[in-house]
């Protein structure tokens, strides 16, 4: 693994069906972070982690969940899905520790619920 | 509120110069960030500002006014592969990053 990695690469989903989008990066970063994209918005933040074994929530948390058992991985879970969850989610990460900061982002996962 | 303003689109010629322009209101100031986001792919990181001036990298460079809350993305020598879409976005005083919708930019030969 170079990165970071999100599976799946893209999903339909029956309303009312639990979803769990997985995150994985090898970078060793503290923080990692769960966006989702809609067409004419800005990337707008769902969870975030500054470190293993805490979490956050962002701007548009509801009907979403989030764990960070480790380092590595950052699952988001929906719970019962609904077609305003369809979107594409992007996972991201950062070192949580230089001026910078800089986020570096997955591939990101297409989820459509219908 | 928050807000990040950029245009929607732009368009501009193969080998020209475009400007992007980003005016930003948030709650604190922790630095701007250029990402550049290709149809389809993920955003990948273009450049950093946290104090005013001029950041050149290559053929890409950025401004920052923190006074005026303003940045713009220069783009020199424009090639094809440049179409997509540019964000913007603020650091605010959560150290969160807040992010404009983005400026789609078609580059015609």
């Amino acid at each position: 693994i170079a990165g970071i990695t999100q599976a799946p690469t893209s999903q339909i989903l029956a309303a009312g069906r639990r979803m769990t989008l997985r995150c994985t990066q090898d970078m060793r970063h503290n923080a990692m972070y769960w966006y989702r994209q809609d067409l004419g918005l800005g990337l707008r933040l769902i969870h975030y982690s500054n470190t293993a074994g805490t979490t956050g929530k962002g701007e548009v948390p509801d009907g979403y969940s989030v764990s960070r058992a480790n380092t590595d991985d950052f699952p988001l879970t929906l719970a019962s899905a609904v077609p305003s969850q369809t979107s594409v989610y992007f996972c991201a990460s950062s070192d949580g520790e230089s001026g910078t900061d800089t986020q570096y982002f997955g591939p990101g996962t297409r989820l459509t619920v219908l | 509120g928050q807000n990040i303003d950029q245009p929607t689109e732009m368009t501009a010629t193969e080998g020209a110069i475009v400007q992007i322009n980003c005016t930003y209101q948030t709650s604190g100031f922790n630095g701007l960030f250029w990402y550049q986001q290709h149809a389809g792919e993920a955003p990948t990181f273009l450049s950093y500002n946290v104090l005013d001036g001029l950041e050149e990298k290559g053929r890409f460079s950025s401004f920052l006014s923190r006074s005026k809350g303003y940045s713009y993305l220069l783009l020199k020598e424009l090639q094809m592969k440049d179409s997509a879409s540019y964000l913007c976005a603020v650091r605010d005083s959560n150290y969160q990053l807040i992010w404009g919708a983005g400026t789609k930019l078609i580059i015609k030969p």
